[in-house]
């Protein structure tokens, strides 16, 4: 299994409704991270978990929650979003050192 | 000024012609170079990653890194209409569980 599954694959929601995107990988991976890509622009790194632990989050709003149940598994639940919150969510898995970066095909995500 | 310069585009070819790419990146700390192909709507997929100077060759694609020059190029040869796409540079350090910098992307579009 060479994927990054992601679930769901479009989502609308309400400004005062709480959601979850969810992320997969079967490779061994140690590392998972959550991106967000706006029209046109470049993926930007949201949060990297090592090992299960969060390492690194780039000052994201607290509206965003990343969670790692486990090695394959990683999870971002949405709360009280704004509409510029829209944008395709990517989420990634590598082997450290850039090796074997994998992207999903992301989550498109509207705030209404 | 930004740490990976790359320019958007588009790049208008017709099909058969070679592709050519390139990124410029200021920071001597990275290590590590990927190439991403983006399709609309969809998550990057890996083209190539490299982690020294030189040429590293796949089928139609060939990538070069120059660490003196702070350079990376993609060369596409024999390009398809499919190739139509946005291609993404990406860099990472040594020490990296950490991001990707990723340059702008450049819109290619291949003419039958």
């Amino acid at each position: 299994d060479t994927e990054v599954t992601q679930t769901p694959k479009h989502l609308v929601m309400g400004m005062t409704n709480k959601k979850s995107l969810k992320c997969e990988q079967h490779m061994g991976h140690r590392a998972m991270y959550w991106y967000k890509q706006k029209a046109k622009k470049p993926p930007e790194l949201m949060f990297v978990y090592s090992y299960e632990k969060l390492s690194i989050n780039e000052s994201v709003p607290s509206r965003f929650s990343p969670e790692c149940p486990n090695s394959s598994l990683l999870n971002l639940h949405l709360h009280a979003l704004q509409p510029e919150d829209s944008a395709l969510y990517l989420c990634a898995s590598s082997l450290g050192q850039g090796r074997g970066y994998t992207f999903g095909s992301g989550t498109r995500l509207t705030v209404v | 000024q930004k740490e990976v310069e790359q320019d958007p585009g588009p790049l208008s070819v017709p099909e058969g012609a070679i592709v050519s790419l390139n990124c410029t990146y200021s920071n001597s700390a990275f290590q590590y170079f990927m190439w991403y192909r983006q399709y609309s709507r969809k998550g990057p997929e890996l083209l190539m990653y490299t982690y020294s100077s030189g040429n590293k060759e796949d089928g139609r694609f060939t990538a070069q890194v120059d660490k003196s020059s702070k350079y990376i190029s993609l060369f596409i040869r024999d390009s398809q209409p499919s190739d139509s796409a946005t291609y993404l540079c990406a860099m990472s350090y040594t020490d990296s569980w950490g991001k990707l910098q990723f340059g702008a992307g450049t819109q290619v579009v291949v003419t039958p």
